[in-house]
């Protein structure tokens, strides 16, 4: 079974511009999270969608936004691109809506904003 | 909010000894979940192993065991027998069910296993 994939793998944009960061889930899974990994702040959680409905939502400003589609991958956007967004984007998919169900992450968006 | 503290940013361990990570937690629930999530240089990140909070007995997954400490909130992570392979960033982490899969991690520790 293919794992968790995440397009594209690196990025490079300038100050202003905006984002779109793709995660395709594990086949069958329907829950999708988002997190910004940074070396300072660790891992932090950006959203989590369940049969395209957002359940969950982080602290990050309305610039952080994304959606899943019924076939459960999801997008995250990120308008209005600062120096301080440049972090490891990673998703992760699960079975079901609880942790219980192991959740797999993907490699990762590695954003950079110069 | 939750709150999850990795206090060792960065250890080492000689291969085959043992090696302790700490990680303590604050939180006002009484059921809950906590993670070790390993990953591994420029690699994915994957579960290393979970404990319920309702379950009193630690949990192990072959050479990895915790030591659950709800009163003390603390949850630390025990590597026995540590491999080359074990050389990642660790990080713990906390969730509360019915959350939406909203996971807290904390900051990580860098373990380095020294041949």
């Amino acid at each position: 079974k293919a794992g968790v994939t995440q397009t594209p793998r690196y990025l490079i944009k300038t100050r202003g511009q905006q984002v779109t960061l793709s995660c395709s889930p594990i086949s069958g899974h329907r829950s999708v999270s988002w997190y910004q990994q940074t070396p300072g702040q660790g891992l932090q959680f950006l959203f989590e969608y369940f049969s395209e409905t957002q359940r969950n939502k982080g602290n990050f400003p309305g610039r952080f936004s994304g959606r899943q589609f019924s076939n459960s991958r999801s997008e995250m956007n990120v308008s209005t691109l600062e120096l301080g967004d440049s972090a490891l984007y990673l998703c992760a998919s699960s079975l079901a809506g609880e942790a219980i169900y192991e959740q797999y992450f993907g490699p990762g968006t590695r954003l950079t904003v110069t | 909010a939750q709150t999850v503290t990795q206090s060792q940013p960065e250890m080492s361990v000689q291969e085959a000894e043992t090696v302790t990570l700490s990680c303590t937690y604050d939180t006002s629930e009484s059921n809950y979940y906590l993670f070790w999530y390993k990953q591994p240089p420029s690699r994915q990140m994957i579960l290393v192993i979970r404990q319920e909070a309702y379950k009193q007995q630690n949990a192990t997954e072959n050479r990895f065991s915790v030591n659950f400490q709800k009163a003390a909130k603390s949850f630390s992570l025990k590597i026995s027998d540590s491999q080359l392979g074990d050389t990642a960033m660790y990080f713990c982490a906390f969730m509360k069910p019915n959350t939406g899969n909203q996971f807290y991690f904390g900051t990580g520790t860098s373990l380095t296993v020294i041949p």
